[in-house]
């Protein structure tokens, strides 16, 4: 079974300034793919970016972009030039290239403070 | 382009009650997915419907039970409610027929908050 650790519960960050957000997981695969979702108060879960392990290159979305590093097994995301409506939770997820579920970490939860 | 939609979205039951949730998919989109999450936790997965049937199952009792309809609009049963099944229930759909990634990519609604007195 995949395990997916997120070892911050919680974070805050000034409006503007850059946090970055850990995640590390553990599989024997050597394919996969890789996930942020953002959950706002508002509960929906949104994907904030997404990776494929078969590319080395770090995905990017605006203001959001991710530190892959496959044989450490990390995924981090980094959030520059916070906003207010960044706050939410962040999860990191897991999926097997021929598998349907996504594995879940336990979370993030992301304050940027005015 | 209408999202994933969930109905409804609180619902209290008691302890030994049956509950249905249901989900209608972002449209085109011809898989769904059920997860469960506990109050400040990570969603855990159910199980997976595509062409009308259970495709994969994660680690739950039978008393949770699902259904999936020709246009790919799905139901979550749970039966015999206890209180540790209170928790947000999501639905999200996807599309089989894409490659790579793209095909992994899951859509999520809000939900649907399940609880159990």
């Amino acid at each position: 079974a995949q395990t997916v650790t997120q070892s911050q519960p919680e974070m805050s960050v000034q409006e503007a300034e850059t946090v970055t957000l850990s995640c590390t997981y553990d599989t024997s695969e050597n394919n996969y793919y890789l996930f942020w979702y953002k959950q706002p108060p508002s509960r929906q879960m949104i994907l904030v970016i997404r990776q494929e392990a078969y590319k080395q290159q770090n995905a990017t979305e605006n203001r959001f972009s991710v530190n892959f590093q496959k044989a450490a097994k990390s995924f981090s995301l980094k959030i520059s030039d916070s906003q207010l409506g960044d706050t939410a939770m962040y999860f990191c997820a897991f999926m097997k290239p021929n598998d349907y579920k996504l594995s879940f970490g336990a979370g993030t939860t992301v304050t940027v403070r005015a | 382009d209408a999202g994933v939609t969930q109905s409804p979205t609180h619902l209290i039951k008691t302890r030994g009650q049956q509950v249905t949730l249901r989900c209608s998919p972002k449209s085109g989109h011809d898989t769904v997915s059920w997860y469960q999450q506990a109050l400040g936790q990570g969603p855990q997965f159910i199980f997976q419907y595509y062409e009308e049937e259970e495709r994969q199952r994660g680690n739950f009792p039978d008393r949770f039970s699902g259904h999936q309809f020709p246009n790919y609009s799905s139901e979550l049963n749970v039966n015999a409610l206890w209180l540790g099944d209170s928790a947000l229930y999501l639905c999200a759909s996807s599309l089989s027929v894409l490659a790579g990634v793209a095909k992994n990519i899951q859509y999520f609604g809000a939900g649907t908050r399940l609880s159990v007195l």
